[in-house]
């Protein structure tokens, strides 16, 4: 299985602040990294896909980054509606597996 | 637009079988694969597996030993079953539709629903 190390597992960030979300693949698997983004009590939904596209809705203060083995997902500038956890995923192969995620706290 | 919905039973008792069922509207089940995933209460996400209209699946190791996903065409709805339960398999499962074009990122998900394995 390709583990995802995903870091910071929390972090404290005030609106406005620039936050970078780490992911890294114990093997390389090309840009077959998503990111989504989950609020509580609600199902995910994706922010990047293929490493670095940003599906249509998604604010550009979102982005990823990477390739091979280590992935980034930055937001530019926080809103207040972006604090919540979030979460990378590789779908080079099965099992596709999650970072463990990254809950993002108003400081 | 295509939507999911997830329903099931919300208590299973310790060593009985959770069974789930995802119906989809707004679309086919034949022009698509289906994703199971779950989230214990306050952790990370789990993939569980997928299965193709074909009926082909594919599983996570760590659970392929108890769990069967399936589709009924004829309903539009994908099935998970996961026999001899424990408090460990307590959480809320999605299903979700992994979008080719995007990498196979899950882009449309059910709501969710909750399952507590308890006596």
């Amino acid at each position: 299985d390709i583990q995802m190390t995903q870091s910071p597992s929390s972090l404290s960030a005030s609106v406005g602040d620039r936050v970078t979300i780490t992911c890294r693949a114990s093997q390389s698997i090309s840009d077959y990294v998503n990111w989504y983004q989950q609020k509580p009590g609600k199902a995910p939904k994706v922010l990047i896909y293929a490493a670095s596209s940003l599906p249509s809705g998604v604010p550009s203060r979102f982005s990823g980054s990477g390739s091979g083995t280590d992935f980034t997902l930055t937001i530019s500038s926080l809103q207040p509606e972006d604090f919540a956890a979030y979460y990378c995923q590789q779908t080079y192969s099965t099992p596709r597996t999650f970072g463990q995620g990254t809950k993002v706290e108003i400081k | 637009q295509v939507q999911l919905q997830e329903s099931g039973p919300g208590l299973v008792k310790p060593s009985e079988t959770l069974s789930l069922t995802c119906t989809i509207s707004g679309g086919s089940i034949s022009t698509n694969y289906w994703t199971w995933i779950r989230q214990p209460p306050g952790k990370g996400l789990e993939w569980i597996g997928y299965v193709y209209h074909s009926g082909s699946t594919n599983y996570n190791p760590s659970l392929k030993s108890r769990v069967t996903i399936s589709v009924d065409t004829s309903k539009n709805q994908s099935s998970l079953k996961l026999t001899s339960v424990t408090t460990a398999d307590t959480a809320v499962y999605y299903c979700a539709r992994p979008y080719g074009p995007w990498a196979d990122a899950l882009d449309i998900w059910g709501q969710g629903t909750m399952v507590t394995v308890s006596s």
